[in-house]
């Protein structure tokens, strides 16, 4: 079965650039959600939408946004990053009606900043 | 504190036994979710119990849920050195609520199965 697709896995960037990772949900599903996981820390909630509108908005910088397209894929956009951005960020898909189903979660993207 | 907090931190046992993990949280949920974090890789989603679902079973796992008590566990039986990895639960919104968008985690319990 297809799963949530993340890319790319890993990059590495220097401080002050800038970072777009990708998302590509399960077919069908209309939620996604971005999570920010430093090391060794749980997974924290960045931003989520759901028919192509922000649907949640959690602890996302103002250096980052985020938007999900017509065909349900999201780009997570962090510009003028800072070594505190390194992180492994996932990308979780699920279906938003009639009631949350489960929530499933892409292998990440591991960003370094240097 | 989070919404979503796992007890123990740390569970070390031998290949063979049972383990189990205790996640509570703070407000009303349509349901809450296990998932299981291999160190450094994704997370695999393992099983969602549903606020007026008390009990489910999945192969060697068995969640329970007391919506009274606001606390969830999962029971891990015969456990193998496969399973070691670190567990989190995660919950959704408010019951009722119009919030579909955000799954918020607990620290998470690091599993050790030794051979």
């Amino acid at each position: 079965a297809a799963g949530v697709i993340q890319s790319p896995r890993h990059l590495i960037k220097e401080k002050r650039e800038t970072a777009t990772l990708k998302c590509y949900p399960i077919p069908r599903h209309d939620t996604v959600y971005w999570y920010q996981q430093g090391p060794g820390q749980d997974p924290q909630f960045l931003i989520s939408f759901y028919e192509k509108m922000q649907s949640d908005k959690g602890s996302i910088p103002d250096r980052f946004s985020a938007q999900q397209f017509s065909d349900y894929h999201s780009e997570l956009n962090m510009s003028s990053l800072e070594l505190g951005d390194s992180a492994l960020y996932f990308c979780a898909s699920s279906l938003g009606q009639p009631r949350l189903t489960e929530a499933f979660f892409g292998q990440g993207t591991r960003l370094t900043v240097v | 504190s989070q919404q979503g907090e796992e007890d123990p931190q740390a569970l070390s046992i031998q290949e063979g036994e049972n383990a189990t993990m205790n996640c509570s949280y703070k407000t009303s949920i349509n349901n809450l979710q296990w998932y299981r974090q291999n160190s450094g890789r994704g997370l695999v989603h393992l099983i969602l119990i549903r606020s007026n679902e008390r009990e489910k079973h999945s192969g060697r796992l068995r969640v329970t849920l007391d919506t009274s008590k606001k606390s969830s566990s999962l029971l891990i039986t015969a456990s193998r050195a496969a399973d070691t990895a670190s567990y989190f639960c995660a919950t959704d919104g408010d019951a009722g609520g119009t919030s579909y968008g955000k799954l918020t985690f607990g620290q998470g319990t690091i599993l050790t199965v030794h051979p």
